[in-house]
């Protein structure tokens, strides 16, 4: 069935650049996302790339996508302590539209240091 | 942006007893929302898709009789716990289906403790 893996922790200092990844096995997805959870909080949207593109950047968040390794990143520049928290990869396997089967991975930690 | 609020944050009840979560879209219509758990330390896993004018749909393993899922109107659903134990305890979220360019939207969630 499918799969997505994350590393699961990532600590980094202020300023420093933060890349996160994810591996998953459909190679039929069509969407992949990245949410960012708080503690305690539920989780945001923080950009996604469609299936047929290889990066994507939006202001500090940068996307790239490769489809032959199966291999999802989400770069976060300057890093800031209010960029602490869990982000957790996920995509939409192929044929599941709508249907709110969003495949997760367990999610990364980073810790942002002063 | 799509905006979905969930009620409460967290509760405290007592085993036995029945605790109803709701999921409300604020500013659009949803036919249908869905329903995740969380475990401490882990991802997310789809419990139920509630669905407007019809019966919800359940995951595999996911008990009906336990986890109520009603879908009201356009911009309600609940999920009510029945007869609560300890194991039932954990952070309950909901989420739209995506809307333009927002994707999923998922609600605040709901930290379940039943003591």
């Amino acid at each position: 069935g499918e799969d997505v893996e994350q590393s699961l922790f990532l600590s980094v200092r202020e300023g420093d650049s933060s890349v996160i990844n994810c591996t998953y096995t459909d190679s039929s997805s069509t969407y992949l996302y990245w949410y960012k959870q708080e503690p305690g909080a539920g989780l945001q949207l923080l950009t996604y790339i469609f299936s047929n593109m290889d990066m994507k950047q939006d202001q500090r968040l940068t996307v790239l996508l490769n489809k032959k390794d199966k291999h999802l990143s989400l770069r976060i520049a300057d890093t800031q302590t209010g960029d602490s928290a869990i982000y957790f990869c996920a995509e939409i396997p192929y044929g599941s539209g709508n249907t709110g089967k969003l495949i997760f991975g367990q999610g990364t930690t980073l810790q942002v240091k002063p | 942006g799509a905006v979905v609020s969930q009620h409460p944050s967290w509760v405290i009840c007592k085993s036995g007893t029945s605790v109803k979560i709701e999921c409300r879209s604020l500013d659009f219509q949803a036919t249908t929302m869905f329903w995740y758990r969380q475990f401490p330390k882990q991802s997310l896993m789809l419990m139920a898709t509630s669905n407007e004018g019809s019966k919800a749909t359940y995951e595999q393993g996911v008990e009906k009789d336990k986890f109520l899922i009603n879908h009201a109107s356009l911009t309600l659903s609940t999920l009510t716990v029945t007869s609560a134990h300890p194991e039932d305890s954990s952070f309950y979220i909901c989420s739209a289906p995506p809307t333009g360019d927002y994707g999923y939207t998922f609600g605040s969630g709901t930290r379940l403790t039943v003591v």
